[in-house]
């Protein structure tokens, strides 16, 4: 059991450009969750995973936000035109299920976009 | 304001006093989950307590859960200065108006252990 993982740690990028980022959770966790942290700020819900299905997608997730998960295993989460406002650390955690079962939760990686 | 609220903000206490922080939320909880998150670690997951339980330990944790007032403590007794970080609570939500099920983290307090 390596944990969670995510990459790249750092992305700085320009507004306006695409970026990607690979989340890899717990081999046996069949359950993904992807926030979105600020300075200061607690996580905030973004998205998650049962296998391959996405059963929520907060509204915080605008249309320049897709994710995917499409074997079960890792997910990428894809941020289209990013604006300056898309600034953040973005956390990515697993789970063996939902509700009573603890989050693991990976280093993050920190979008800057200028 | 938010789902889960944590109070005080900040807290700064010298090495070996006990740390108490709280957190407030909105709707029927199965449970509440309490973290940690230190630039070291990362966030960290350190304590369940579901809702028919009122109190439970874990090391020098202890976590009260009062599902009449909607609310939760944490408590951290003999703190260390390696205790520093912030903490959150958190919970899964009911449905909101946009039809979102999901996982809400408090705004955190964060904590400052002076050697």
């Amino acid at each position: 059991d390596t944990g969670v993982s995510q990459d790249p740690r750092h992305k700085i990028t320009k507004r306006g450009q695409n970026v990607t980022f690979r989340c890899d959770p717990i081999s046996e966790h069949n359950r993904l969750y992807w926030y979105r942290q600020t300075l200061g700020q607690g996580p905030e819900f973004l998205t998650y995973f049962q296998n391959e299905a996405q059963l929520e997608k907060s509204r915080l997730l605008s249309d320049r936000f897709s994710a995917e998960r499409p074997k079960g295993s890792f997910s990428t989460l894809e941020i289209q035109r990013t604006e300056q406002g898309d600034s953040a650390m973005y956390l990515c955690a697993s789970s063996l299920g939902v509700q009573i079962y603890e989050q693991y939760f990976g280093p993050g990686t920190r979008l800057t976009v200028t | 304001s938010q789902q889960g609220e944590e109070d005080p903000q900040a807290l700064s206490i010298q090495e070996g006093e006990n740390a108490t922080m709280n957190c407030s939320y909105k709707t029927s909880i199965n449970n509440l989950q309490w973290y940690r998150q230190n630039s070291g670690r990362g966030l960290v997951h350190l304590i369940l307590i579901r809702s028919n339980e009122r109190e439970k330990h874990s090391g020098r944790l202890r976590v009260t859960l009062d599902t009449s007032k909607k609310s939760s403590s944490l408590l951290i007794t003999a703190s260390r200065a390696a205790d520093t970080a912030s903490y959150f609570c958190a919970t899964w939500s009911g449905v909101d108006t946009s039809g979102t099920y999901k996982y809400i983290f408090g705004t955190g307090t964060r904590l400052k252990v002076l050697a």
